[in-house]
């Protein structure tokens, strides 16, 4: 089956510029998580949504990040007036449930000019 | 204090060198430990989940165990294709997300 896809597979933005980066899931997997993984570092958790509970936001680095996930399927992860710190590889992931192995989508590679 | 830390950050192997990577980790109770292999380009791809200590999974090549306090991932005559970043990652009981490492960049040459 289709594994979890993400568009656009690039970006690249000039500064102050919004973005939004979509996540399509693999289907039947309710739960889904965002991360970013900037050069040489590790994965960093950004937001996990859960069926229809309220997502955990804990992990977005400020307001300037929002999520949404419509319909228990397809999300999409905004940043408003981007900064050249936000460059990065923004990574979606989804699982049958929250302590189910994870499965990732290739990431968008995010570039702030 | 880092959670999940990976040792060594590089390792260059020959094809048919058996070696280890390690995974240590801190966590107040673990609710698993996920390895993933990475390739340039791509998103991680998963390969081992292990729950408790003294746990053991195998695929191929590769064999991960796990103690208390750390996981390794045996690879057993490893071939080029195996050349790839190896991510380790913990989940938290209480949390819903999971705490990579930084990774092993392991090359296997021929």
């Amino acid at each position: 089956g289709a594994g979890v896809s993400q568009s656009p597979s690039n970006k690249v933005t000039e500064k102050g510029k919004d973005v939004e980066l979509r996540c399509d899931p693999i289907s039947g997997h309710t739960a889904l998580y965002w991360y970013r993984q900037s050069l040489g570092q590790g994965l960093e958790f950004l937001i996990y949504f859960q069926g229809n509970s309220a997502p955990d936001k804990s992990g977005l680095p400020s307001d300037r990040f929002s999520a949404e996930r419509t319909g228990g399927s397809v999300s999409t992860l905004t940043i408003q007036r981007t900064q050249q710190e936000d460059s990065a590889v923004y990574l979606c992931a989804s699982s049958r449930s929250e302590n189910q192995p994870q499965h990732f989508g290739d990431g968008t590679r995010l570039s702030i000019l | 204090e880092d959670q999940v830390t990976q040792s060594p950050e590089a390792l260059r192997l020959q094809e048919g060198e058996s070696s280890s990577l390690n995974c240590s980790y801190t966590v107040s109770g673990l609710r698993g430990l996920f390895w993933y292999r990475q390739d340039p380009g791509k998103g991680p791809e998963f390969l081992f989940t292990l729950y408790s200590a003294g746990e053991e999974k195998e695929k191929e090549r590769l064999k991960a165990t796990l103690t208390k306090k750390e996981s390794f991932l045996h690879i057993t005559a490893p071939k080029p294709e195996d050349s790839a970043t190896y991510l380790c990652a913990v989940q938290e009981v209480g949390n819903n997300d999971m705490r990579f490492g930084a990774g092993t960049r392991l090359t296997v040459k021929p």
